[in-house]
């Protein structure tokens, strides 16, 4: 089972606040992935880092940060949180051949 | 660049009947390729996986996937369906420096 973390697991918070969603894996995988996923929906991938200091914007725009100062956390960052940003966000991280996901962290933007 | 088309957004079973799920992929490359299951409210966990080596692969739960070079394809197979297995499944192929994923297929079982 992989070890791959988030958190919180549900979030519903107001139109303007500032959110960090927390993704952490103990697998010392480099490379990790920040993906957006609506209900029964494809996944977009937003995020990616290859390791410490190293971040990409993905496929879908996103007005999302993220960070990656240790190589087993990858913190995904809203300034200020909207309803467009009602979503899913699954983390993931991947070692040769193979992509682990955690458990994903389903905001609500009110 | 690497694609993958997974035909049918929705499909719906008897539960005991043969569970089929296509998907198709473009790769320049030899491909590396996938499948993952979403249950309601949870990340993805992979089925199977094919990179090397015999082309029929087995997975979890029962499931198998068998890759066709001239077809383009890695349809996803279980013999007999079982209520538990009601969920969205991915095919996905390995590119340059991410997973493509399909658009997922929602497969319900009926009772």
């Amino acid at each position: 089972e992989a070890d791959i973390y988030q958190t919180p697991r549900y979030l519903v918070i107001g139109t303007g606040k500032k959110i960090t969603l927390e993704c952490s894996q103990t697998m010392g995988h480099d490379k990790m992935y920040w993906y957006q996923q609506d209900p029964g929906m494809e996944l977009h991938l937003i995020h990616y880092s290859y390791g410490v200091n190293s971040t990409e914007k993905g496929d879908l725009s996103s007005e999302s940060t993220v960070s990656r100062i240790r190589t087993e956390h990858f913190p995904l960052t809203l300034e200020s949180a909207r309803p467009s940003h009602t979503s899913q966000y699954l983390c993931a991280s991947s070692a040769p051949y193979e992509q682990y996901f955690g458990p994903g962290t389903r905001l609500t933007v009110t | 660049a690497q694609s993958v088309t997974q035909l049918g957004s929705h499909v719906s079973v008897s539960e005991g009947a043969l569970v089929l799920l296509r998907c198709n992929y473009s790769s320049s490359v030899p491909p590396y390729l996938f499948w993952y299951v979403q249950y309601p409210n949870q990340g993805l966990q992979l089925l199977l996986k094919y990179t090397t080596g015999a082309t029929l692969v087995k997975g979890i739960n029962g499931f198998e996937a068998e890759f066709k070079k001239s077809e383009t394809s890695f349809h996803l197979t279980k013999p007999s369906a079982h209520m538990s297995d009601a969920a969205e499944y991915f095919c996905a192929v390995q590119g340059a420096q991410k997973l493509v994923f399909g658009q997922g297929t929602r497969l319900t079982i009926n009772p």
